[in-house]
């Protein structure tokens, strides 16, 4: 399975400003996924980047609040903007296995704290 | 509106005490049944995916079994290294789809 690698690991950051989490991949990948894991419940799809399209947010997530950057088959982005506390929460990126069995394959994490 | 519920939240078990742990779901267009298993700090790892009812698969003492509306997960003898959340995901068929519907899992602690 793939190895993913996300940065920064956590951060505290202060309400209003942005944070861009990095997403890297050590093969060349169609579909990356980005979720987002409040505390205390499940993970929730925000969008889905594809190299060369721009992404798919799902219900509820939009693009000014969640850019998504999606450069080369290894590496994505995603930037959390204008953070509030409720922003709080771990920030996931996952990608498909590339198989046709539709499974993904998930990075470490970002956990964000947002004062 | 496709929903997945998981239980229990949380389970105890002593150590070789086996159990087994639910995911139902209401989603149309099951692909597949995928679990995960997610250690505290880290990302959820891939541990089965199911496709058709009656299916079993198994790794070390874990059985992942799928029913038309359920699965279950049988732990057999666990292992203090065993605890952990386990998570269940369906995914729906769909033109472009890969959305994974994620139940928000059973918390799992074995005391030795």
């Amino acid at each position: 399975s793939a190895v993913i690698s996300q940065k920064p690991s956590r951060d505290i950051c202060q309400r209003g400003t942005s944070l861009t989490i990095q997403c890297q991949v050590d093969s060349q990948v169609t579909m990356m996924f980005w979720y987002r894991q409040q505390p205390g419940q499940s993970l929730t799809l925000i969008a889905t980047a594809n190299q060369g399209s721009e992404a798919t947010y799902e219900s509820g997530f939009v693009i000014d609040k969640f850019p998504i950057s999606r450069p080369n088959l290894t590496f994505s982005t995603l930037t959390v903007s204008n953070m509030s506390p409720e922003d709080s929460s771990i920030y996931l990126c996952s990608v498909d296995s590339g198989t046709g069995t539709y499974e993904q394959y998930f990075g470490p994490g970002t956990r964000l704290t947002v004062t | 509106e496709d929903q997945v519920t998981q239980s229990p939240e949380a389970l105890r078990l002593q150590e070789g005490e086996s159990s087994s742990l639910n995911c139902s779901y209401t989603v149309s267009g099951l692909r597949g049944l995928f679990w995960y298993r997610q250690d505290p700090g880290k990302g959820p790892e891939f541990l089965f995916t199911l496709y058709s009812a009656g299916e079993e698969k198994e790794k070390e003492r874990l059985k992942a079994t799928l029913t038309k509306k359920e699965s279950f997960l049988h732990i057999t003898a666990p292992k203090p290294e065993d605890s952990a959340t386990y998570l269940c995901a369906p995914s729906i068929s769909g033109a472009g789809s890969y959305q994974l519907t994620f139940g928000k899992g059973t918390k799992l602690s074995v005391i030795p």
